[in-house]
């Protein structure tokens, strides 16, 4: 069974701090790491994909890190923001077309 | 661009019914993946449609079947409906072959069994 972990489960910050969350995932027969941003009655909007060791990505404020040896990769969010409240969502792929397993998700809340 | 379009919205059927889900991909794309989201979970992958074929298969019981048409458009149906079967069930779509593949998401049907 493929183990795909989120962490923390929720973070609640304040307007301009930054934040990050973790994914971890496993080390073996890796081939992309996505990262979805959904917010409630939406659909979730791809952030990244990561295939690389080391690749780094960034998008305005929010920008991501990969390490495929380790496992694990880390979403960071420079000056929060109240529409960066989300569920954060990260997802493992083993082949080039196969399915995503996911993470359990973090529920990011921005307060005023 | 449409984008992933998916009907109905929301549906309440009661157990022991069936149900077919629909999926329309975004336009360029010919792989078409069904998830199960239930509360609190992260969306668990119930299969994966190509050349109306399908090509993987997650840990979900055979009540749960589907199809693709020759223009990329996909069905969910679920047979024998369980109280267990409630949850928000999403489609995406991508395209095989291409780098980086990105998997677009519907915004999902909500089925309640009720």
């Amino acid at each position: 069974i493929l183990n795909v972990e989120q962490s923390p489960q929720s973070l609640h910050v304040q307007e301009g701090d930054s934040t990050n969350f973790t994914c971890s995932f496993p080390s073996s027969n890796f081939y992309a790491l996505h990262w979805y941003r959904w917010e409630t009655a939406k659909s979730p909007e791809a952030l990244f994909v990561m295939t690389l060791n080391g690749d780094e990505k960034k998008k305005g404020r929010i920008s991501a890190t990969l390490n495929t040896k380790e496992g694990y990769s880390y979403l960071y969010i420079k000056g929060s923001q109240p529409e960066d409240s989300a569920t954060y969502l990260c997802a493992f792929r083993g082949t080039s077309y196969g399915k995503l397993t996911f993470g359990q998700g973090t529920i990011l809340t921005v307060h005023p | 661009d449409a984008g992933v379009t998916q009907s109905p919205t929301h549906l309440i059927k009661t157990r022991g019914q069936q149900v077919t889900l629909r999926c329309s991909p975004k336009s360029g794309h010919d792989t078409v993946s069904w998830y199960q989201q239930a509360l609190g979970q992260g969306p668990q992958f119930i299969f994966q449609y190509y050349e109306e074929e399908e090509r993987q298969r997650g840990n979900f019981p055979d009540r749960f079947s589907g199809h693709q048409f020759p223009n990329y458009s996909s069905e969910l149906n679920v047979n024998a409906l369980l109280l267990g079967d409630s949850a928000l069930y999403l489609c995406a779509s991508s395209m095989t072959g291409a780098v980086n593949t990105e998997a677009f998401f519907g915004q999902g049907t909500r089925l309640t069994v009720v």
